[in-house]
Formats: C-alpha cells, structure tokens, sequence
C-alpha cells in the first residue's frame, strides 16, 4: 500500500544533542510537510517543500531545519533540543491540484522526548 | 482569512448513542474541509472530505458530515458510536492556493462509556 513512513517511531534525545526525524513516501506526492504536536494541542505547521522549493513558517524556529534529497524522503532536524521540543512529530504529504482539495496524508508520528 | 472553532473540546457519549462534534468555519471563498481523527500515540486519519461537490458527506467508520454554507458549518455526526470510536477528532479548512496548507481546530476529545 501507497504510504507515508515515519522513523523511528519513538526517539529518546539529550538536551542540546542533535537530532534527525526521517519521514519516506510511496505515495509520489510533490508537497511534503513537517508538523509539531504538543500534548493535546493541534499539529502546528513548521515547514514544507514543494518539490524543491522549502517553504518555512515565520514562528518555526531556527534551532528546526529540514532537507529532502529526493521526492520520496525528506527530514527533520534539529539542532540542539530543548525540553520545549519534546513532542510528536508528524509528516504528511499532499498532491498541489486543486481538485485533490489538498488532502494531506499523515504518517503515524515520531515521538520526541528529550532528557 | 480561513479560520476553524471546534465549539466542544470534549464530548462524552455512551456506547451505541448519537455522536455530534460541531465545526465552525471562516472562509473568503468556498472552502476545502476536511475530518481527521487521531488515536492516542498515532498519526491522523482522514475521516471524510468535502469539495464543494454533494454537501452530505459520507466517511470511513460511519461518520458523516453536512456542509451548511448559510450556518458555515461542518458538523461530524455518527448514528451510534463504538468504544473504538474513542480519538482526537480535527476539523480542518484547506487554505487553498498552490500549496495548500491546513487550518486546524483545536480538537475535540470524544470519549465513548461502555
């Protein structure tokens, strides 16, 4: 089945230890997108790429970076944890037409703890 | 500017009665809308979707939700819930553009009582 794969699936970090979240796509999709979630919060958008193109958020901050080599991978870094950044964090890719209503496909989340 | 207001942030309803999770909507123009649902620990599930074609949408599991342009609303409904119905459920609006970024709501919790 066509997918969005996110690894691992539960990471354990220090604070101020770089970290990368990999999310991979069987689905072909151009737009991929990179959300936060805090507890019982809604996903808060940080970047996406569509294609090539990476397209950051004003309030994502600059300790967040991302990169896709290719169409199907794309990945999360961050460059020195805090306690704040402790959550889940979910992928999601989408198609750009509009007559796909821009439907995003999430994958299942990568949780975050930092220590 | 497109906005969300999930008007219940928890709901709780017993086994095998109606479910109702209202959803306000702001939009300039004729919106994208959209229910997903979250299980604790998962990512989230695309319910059901509207695109400005039949206005009473059918989804996965049961739910359904009617489009009311005149209330600007998008409620999710569900004849009986199941225990497993028990989730995170998200109403979200489609910004719309080239690159079609979501709005979210802020969730509202559904718990289901045996």
């Amino acid at each position: 089945d066509a997918m969005v794969i996110q690894n691992p699936r539960y990471q354990v970090t220090q604070f101020g230890k770089p970290v990368t979240l990999s999310c991979s796509q069987t689905l072909n999709h151009n737009v991929m997108y990179w959300y936060q979630q805090k507890s019982s919060q809604a996903p808060k958008l940080l970047f996406h790429y569509y294609d090539k193109d990476f397209n950051n958020e004003a309030d994502t901050p600059d300790n967040f970076q991302s990169r896709r080599p290719n169409t199907s991978f794309c990945f999360l870094d961050i460059r020195s944890p805090g306690l704040g950044d402790a959550a889940m964090y979910l992928c999601a890719t989408s198609r750009e037409k509009r007559e796909f209503a821009y439907e995003q496909y999430f994958g299942p989340g990568t949780r975050l703890t930092v220590t | 500017a497109q906005s969300v207001t999930q008007l219940d942030s928890h709901v709780s309803v017993s086994e095998g009665t109606p479910v109702l999770l209202r959803c306000n909507y702001s939009s300039s123009y004729s919106p994208s809308l959209f229910w997903y649902v979250q299980h604790p620990n998962k990512g989230l599930q695309l319910l059901l979707k509207y695109t400005s074609a039949a206005t009473l949408v059918k989804g996965i599991n049961g739910f359904e939700a009617e489009f009311k342009k005149s209330e600007t609303s998008f409620h999710l409904t569900k004849p009986s819930a199941h225990m497993s119905d028990a989730a995170e459920y998200f109403c979200v609006v489609s910004v719309g553009g080239s690159q079609g970024n979501l709005i979210f709501g802020k969730g509202t919790k559904l718990s289901v009582k045996p």
